[in-house]
């Protein structure tokens, strides 16, 4: 696509439910990143996919999160049992080679009751 | 200690002000450098990557100090439109692309 798609914009969900959050990346990029950014704060890495593996996932918080990219496009993040903690923006990005310039969707911004 | 660190905020400036940002990384192996721009509830959006040997696009000039482990960003003549989130963003050592990116600098330029 034109550019990087990310659904949903916004999701409210309640304290301990799952909540899927999709990327859909700049054609051809390989490399996909995961931030999220609360009020105030830059974005936060999480996990970056060089293709279909994931690189560097050494920011996720715990266990609770996951994130998944089977066919070197598409991303989901997902997020078991959420807390009202993992509220904010959620960015996806993608870049033609990994470690070079980014390219940002708009985010999903999450919000947890 | 933050990898990447930034002046706090927010700068307020008049127009046609000269302001300069600064960002300071904490690992010295680290291999490209950038800044981002972000508009409020809006996605970042890369302004330029940072050269060596310093580097300019129109208004805009970012420098970088390896020996310092610093960076920093110049505006030149400001603009209202200038007003937005200013991000310092460093390549891990690493051989992978991990990103990180500086808590942000908030600038306000007024009329």
């Amino acid at each position: 696509g034109a550019g990087v798609s990310q659904t949903p914009s916004n999701k409210v969900t309640e304290k301990g439910k799952y909540v899927e959050l999709r990327c859909d990346p700049i054609s051809g990029h390989t490399a996909l990143y995961w931030y999220r950014q609360s009020l105030g704060q830059g974005p936060e890495f999480l996990i970056y996919f060089q293709g279909t593996g994931a690189a560097d996932d050494s920011g996720l918080p715990n266990d609770r999160f996951f994130a998944v990219r089977p066919e070197g496009s598409v991303s989901t993040l997902k997020i078991q049992r959420t807390e009202r903690g993992d509220s904010a923006v959620y960015l996806c990005a993608s870049s033609a080679t990994q470690g070079h310039v980014l390219t940002f969707g708009a985010g999903s911004r999450l919000t947890v009751l | 200690r933050k990898e990447v660190e930034q002046d706090p905020g927010p700068f307020n400036v008049p127009e046609g002000a000269t302001v300069a940002f600064n960002c300071t990384y904490s690992n010295s192996a680290s291999q490209s450098f950038f800044w981002y721009r972000q508009d409020c509830r809006k996605e970042p959006k890369l302004l330029m990557s940072v050269y060596s040997s310093g580097n300019e696009d129109g208004r805009f000039t970012a420098q970088l100090n390896r020996a310092s482990q610093y960076i920093s960003l110049l505006i030149r003549d400001s603009k209202l439109s200038d007003s937005a989130t200013y991000l310092c963003v460093v390549k891990g050592s690493n051989q992978g692309g991990k990103l990180i990116f500086g808590q942000g600098t908030e600038l306000s330029v007024k009329p």
